[in-house]
């Protein structure tokens, strides 16, 4: 079974910290994601990436950085954090991007940004 | 991607069949038709997906109408289990890898939330 885990389940951090979500895949897949989910805006994409080294914007990358070094391994940077981050953060990873591929997500990180 | 249709929520008796609908009237092609869902307080979980024939696997199954503008999602015996929320979801076949057609995102809309009675 593929796997998707998530570096933290709840992560409490201060305003203006710089926070490291990471994410990690054993599946060899090519494409990883980085969404937020809020209640009544459902899951929205902040980035992905189809290669180590390789990132594409998403649909709200305001605030936020990521990092691939290793095709395993997709870190989301909050560069610093604030109280409009605090939301379920779902990392995701899939073989290829056609619209057969399934996308496997990790359990979601809950960010609470005081 | 084109746009689906669920209903807000259902409600099922535990281990009766439920049947989920989908509405998506304006279906392409090479659009595949995904079923996740998500468990609270979890990531979401694929289900089943299809392009024209029904399919099963030992979660679900999934009948696709013929002219492809509905298709439903069927749990065949309900458990507390499987309480949760249900997404439909079209992905295009078509592959950019330049990101400017298909990046590979998933369109979550609202779904539909399942709730199992003992």
């Amino acid at each position: 079974d593929v796997k998707v885990t998530q570096s933290s389940r709840y992560l409490v951090k201060r305003t203006g910290e710089k926070v490291f979500l990471e994410c990690v895949q054993d599946m060899d897949h090519e494409n990883m994601f980085w969404y937020r989910q809020d209640p009544g805006l459902g899951l929205r994409l902040i980035y992905f990436s189809y290669d180590v080294k390789m990132k594409e914007k998403g649909d709200i990358p305001e605030g936020y950085s990521v990092s691939r070094e290793k095709k395993e391994r997709f870190s989301l940077i909050l560069e610093s954090a604030s109280t409009n981050q605090t939301s379920m953060y779902l990392c995701a990873s899939s073989l290829l991007t056609s619209g057969r591929e399934t996308q496997y997500f990790g359990p979601g990180t809950r960010l609470l940004v005081l | 991607d084109a746009k689906t249709t669920q209903p807000n929520s259902m409600e099922s008796n535990e281990e009766e069949p439920v049947h989920l609908p989908c509405n998506h009237s304006t279906i392409s092609g090479t659009d595949y038709i995904h079923w996740y869902r998500q468990l609270p307080s979890q990531g979401p979980e694929y289900v089943i997906h299809g392009l024209t024939s029904n399919v099963n696997n030992r979660m679900a199954s999934l009948a696709i109408a013929e002219d492809r503008k509905s298709s439903t999602l069927i749990l065949h015996r309900a458990t507390l289990r499987d309480a949760a929320v249900y997404y439909c979801i079209l992905r295009d076949d078509l592959v950019s890898y330049d990101g400017s057609s298909n990046t590979g995102k998933l369109i979550f809309g609202q779904g539909t939330t399942l709730q199992v009675k003992p």
